[in-house]
Parts: C-alpha cells; structure tokens; sequence
C-alpha cells in the first residue's frame, strides 16, 4: 500500500462549487504540505502542517482552506471554487529528524479541473 | 526569498548520451538540496539529495554535488535510457528555521530520451 494517498485522483466541477481534496498518510510523519502543480510554473506551497494545531499558510492560500483532522489526515478545500484553481495537487510529508534534510514524500496527486 | 533556477526544457537526448541539468539557487541559510523525478502519470518521487556543500548524491546513475561557492546543484548521468524520460524539479529546504516550511521548487526540465 502506498505510504501516502489522496482522494480523488480525478475531479471535475464547476464554478462556485465547494471541493475538498484528501489526503492520508501511514509514514508517521508529524509535518504534511499541499502544494499545487502547474505547466511551466513547478510546484507552489499552498499550506502546510507541523501537528494537528499548528496550520501555516504558503505562498499561495488564497482560495483554500485545510483542515488536519489527524495526525495521519489533511484536507484542503476550495470554498467556491474557480477556474484558475484547475491544476495538479499534491500532499506531502516529512518527519522532523534533525539531519535528515527534510525530505518530502508525495502522494499520487489529484487532477483538479474547474469549469 | 528563497528561488531555484534551472534550465529550460524540454531537452531531448538521444539514448546512452551524457545527460546534464543545470540547477542554480538562492538561499539565506544553509539548505538542503534535492532532485526529484515525476513520471508521466505519477506523483513526485525522491531522486537524489545532499545536505552540505561539497556532499555528493546519487542514484540509478545520477549523481549531483552541492557547489556553496557557486551556488549549485547539477544534475548528471554518464549515459541516459529511454526510461529515464520524465520531469526532474531541482529543490531546497532551508535548515534555519528547521527547514520545515516546504520544498522551494524549480521549474521543472521535461526530458525525452530517443531510442
């Protein structure tokens, strides 16, 4: 099994529709991100978390909310969602080990598209 | 802020040729630096990475040097196989501050490897 998922990996909708994208993880970690992927643009943060109460915004939040219902579980939504949110979204995670350079390791994406 | 550069795609190679990407960036601190690979469909996966200057990473051929003098981190494979076609993204995380608020990105190289 894959050590992080998310759900949906496809999704369609249309404009001003409410969204939430999923993502779940059996690494352990305790920090996990999302990011968004788009042509020529590389992989933006949008947010990130440390533990289950400390939530930081990234380069890129407006528009989207999250919620880390768990240590293992962080959803990001798109309130009303628009057609410039059409992109490839990625959870990530990494642990804390001092010394580990921080590596991420990333779920499959989901293929967001808004119309 | 923090910013990676590298170069421009898509470079198209033919097979068992020498491959370099070149990837240059700006940081306050003393980052870590990575290459990861994303494969046509797929998410994002760890290629390579080095967490001080002069460190050497490698993997399935590649290998990168953390250059602090010139701030860079060049990808390289002495001979590259159609399978090796795909998107490399350069990244840093930052270790003051404990690195953790994500990955920096490049933009991604698209490479096509020919029979």
């Amino acid at each position: 099994d894959a050590d992080v998922t998310q759900t949906p990996r496809n999704r369609i909708t249309k404009t001003g529709k409410r969204i939430m994208l999923e993502c779940s993880q059996t690494k352990g970690h305790d920090r996990m991100y999302w990011y968004r992927q788009d042509p020529g643009l590389g992989l933006r943060l949008i947010y990130y978390s440390f533990d289950v109460k400390d939530i930081n915004k990234g380069e890129i939040s407006d528009g989207y909310s999250v919620s880390r219902q768990a240590q293992a579980k962080f959803s990001l939504s798109l309130e009303s969602a628009i057609p410039n949110q059409t992109a490839l979204y990625f959870c990530a995670t990494s642990d804390r080990t001092e010394g580990a350079g921080y590596e991420q390791y990333f779920g499959p994406g989901t293929r967001l598209t808004v119309t | 802020g923090d910013s990676v550069t590298q170069m421009e795609g898509p470079v198209t190679l033919s097979e068992e040729a020498f491959l370099t990407i070149n990837c240059t960036y700006t940081a306050t601190g003393y980052p870590s630096l990575f290459w990861y690979v994303q494969y046509p469909g797929e998410g994002l996966q760890l290629l390579l990475k080095a967490t001080k200057a002069d460190d050497k990473g490698s993997n399935k051929g590649f290998e990168a040097t953390y250059r602090k003098e010139t701030t860079s981190f060049h990808l390289e494979k002495g001979s590259v196989q159609v399978s090796d076609s795909a998107v490399y993204f350069c990244a840093l995380s930052e270790s003051s501050g404990g690195g953790a608020d994500g990955l920096t990105f490049g933009k991604g190289t698209h490479l096509i490897i020919q029979p």
